[in-house]
């Protein structure tokens, strides 16, 4: 079946330091990705997305490029913020599957 | 604005009470949404509907019933059969079941 493994979190970074997450999938067919992030007693915003190979989504300085070739739909950002503090979600949706599988989510705190 | 409105934001339930968590959206959206999240566990699907008058079972549908009478309305109740319901409820909506998920901001159940 369809599933999407996060990086175990949490994550803790210093304000301006370089971020990764990464997100690999197992899916039939040609999934399309998506980043949600969720911010402290709120519900999920998406924050990008790709539906096809080597798309590449990006919002608010962060990138995600699809790989079909190792299946991964890793989330970047060059500099992070204090406010980028929050839960970020992968997830993926198929044909067939008539739904969003999540991922575990990976708790990321920036500290000044 | 248009949007989802999901009330109350903290729920208590007393041993062998049925609660029920609300969820209106005014985004005229087709599809709506459950799901629970527990920590480390990412998102667990409840129950979906695709259109008025018909709703599918999610991943963990047990002890757990829903409605939908009205397009813009999806309630959750959490019936007494639901023997751990300790956890935080997200509506969501979308114009389809594979396109990008609006989300309210969540429902804090607990038990007494």
């Amino acid at each position: 079946g369809n599933s999407v493994t996060q990086m175990e979190g949490p994550v803790t970074l210093s304000e301006e330091a370089f971020l990764t997450i990464n997100c690999t999938y197992t899916a039939t067919g040609y999934p399309s990705l998506f980043w949600y992030v969720q911010y402290p007693g709120e519900g999920l915003q998406l924050l990008l997305k790709a539906t096809k190979a080597d798309d590449k989504g990006s919002n608010k300085g962060f990138e995600a490029t699809y790989r079909k070739e190792t299946t991964s739909f890793h989330l970047e950002k060059g500099s992070v913020q204090v406010s980028d503090s929050a839960v970020y979600f992968c997830a993926l949706s198929s044909w067939g599957a008539q739904k969003l599988v999540f991922g575990q989510g990976t708790r990321l705190t920036i500290n000044p | 604005d248009g949007g989802i409105t999901q009330s109350p934001k903290y729920l208590f339930r007393k041993e062998g009470q049925n609660v029920t968590l609300s969820c209106e959206q005014n985004l005229n959206h087709d599809a709506m949404y459950w799901y629970r999240q527990d920590p480390g566990q990412g998102l667990r699907l409840i129950y979906y509907s695709q259109i008025v008058n018909d709703f599918q079972k999610g991943d963990i549908a047990e002890g757990y019933s829903v409605s939908r009478e009205k397009k813009e309305s999806f309630p959750l109740t959490v019936t007494s059969a639901q023997k751990n319901p300790t956890a935080f409820y997200l509506c969501a909506s979308s114009t389809g079941l594979r396109e990008k998920l609006f989300f309210g901001s969540g429902t804090q159940l607990s038990v007494l």
